[in-house]
């Protein structure tokens, strides 16, 4: 079965840092360039980051760049997120997802992760 | 950065209806690079369409999307009871933007 599966996610205080995982199954993954997308409750989504399939070029928004960090492991299956200097709007359910097609749009996504930051 | 705007907020409707959501780019999106996703309660989103008007795998074709330049819509040509859900559109020509969302809900 094709997969993703995001884990890493919990409380966490104003400044604290957490990474996220996210594990593929079911296809080649390291065919795949991939990203986090971000939803606050009740909010909309945001896309946070990408990395091409080979993980050498990353991109972020302006607002995330300098505390976010994207990586992959493709002998892992697996995709990171370093998150660090984390603020209360940071609070979101996080998604990772493949990036298919050019340019990129957003083809199979995981069932997220909620990261909570408060104190 | 391209802002995009969803009209309605909300679409109240009923199982058969035909529902018509907008989509506006502060900005030409390059060669129609916008894509909808369908996202119901507690779940993960869904690309329906990509390009504007290519289907994704699996969807079926009461979903179809039209537009081009700033204006862009989908359309669910007859509601089925499970597509009561929100949609979002996203441009994926310059980074990627997603519009506010519009919710698709019983009348």
């Amino acid at each position: 079965e094709v997969q993703l599966l995001e884990s890493g996610g919990g409380l966490v205080q104003p400044g604290g840092s957490l990474r996220l995982s996210c594990v593929a199954s079911g296809f080649t993954f390291s065919n795949y360039a991939m990203s986090w997308v971000r939803q606050a409750p009740g909010r909309g989504l945001e896309w946070v980051s990408a990395v091409i399939s080979g993980g050498d070029n990353t991109y972020y928004p302006d607002s995330m760049k300098g505390r976010f960090t994207i990586s992959r492991d493709n002998s892992k299956n697996t995709l990171y997120l370093q998150m660090n200097s984390l603020r209360a709007e940071d609070t979101a359910v996080y998604y990772c997802a493949t990036c298919r097609g050019s340019p990129w749009y957003f083809d199979l996504w995981g069932r997220g992760t909620l990261v909570t930051v408060s104190s | 950065e391209i802002v995009l705007t969803q009209s309605p907020g909300t679409l109240s409707l009923s199982p058969g209806e035909r529902a018509t959501l907008s989509c506006r780019a502060s900005q030409s999106v390059s060669s129609s690079y916008l894509a909808w996703y369908q996202q119901k309660r507690g779940q993960a989103p869904r690309l329906l369409i990509f390009g504007a008007s290519s289907r994704a795998t699996g969807i079926p074709d009461r979903f179809s999307g039209s537009g081009s330049g700033t204006d862009f819509t989908l359309t669910i040509s007859r509601l089925e009871p499970e597509d009561f859900a929100v949609y979002y559109c996203q441009q994926h020509g310059r980074t990627w933007t997603f519009g506010q969302g519009t919710k698709v809900e019983f009348k």
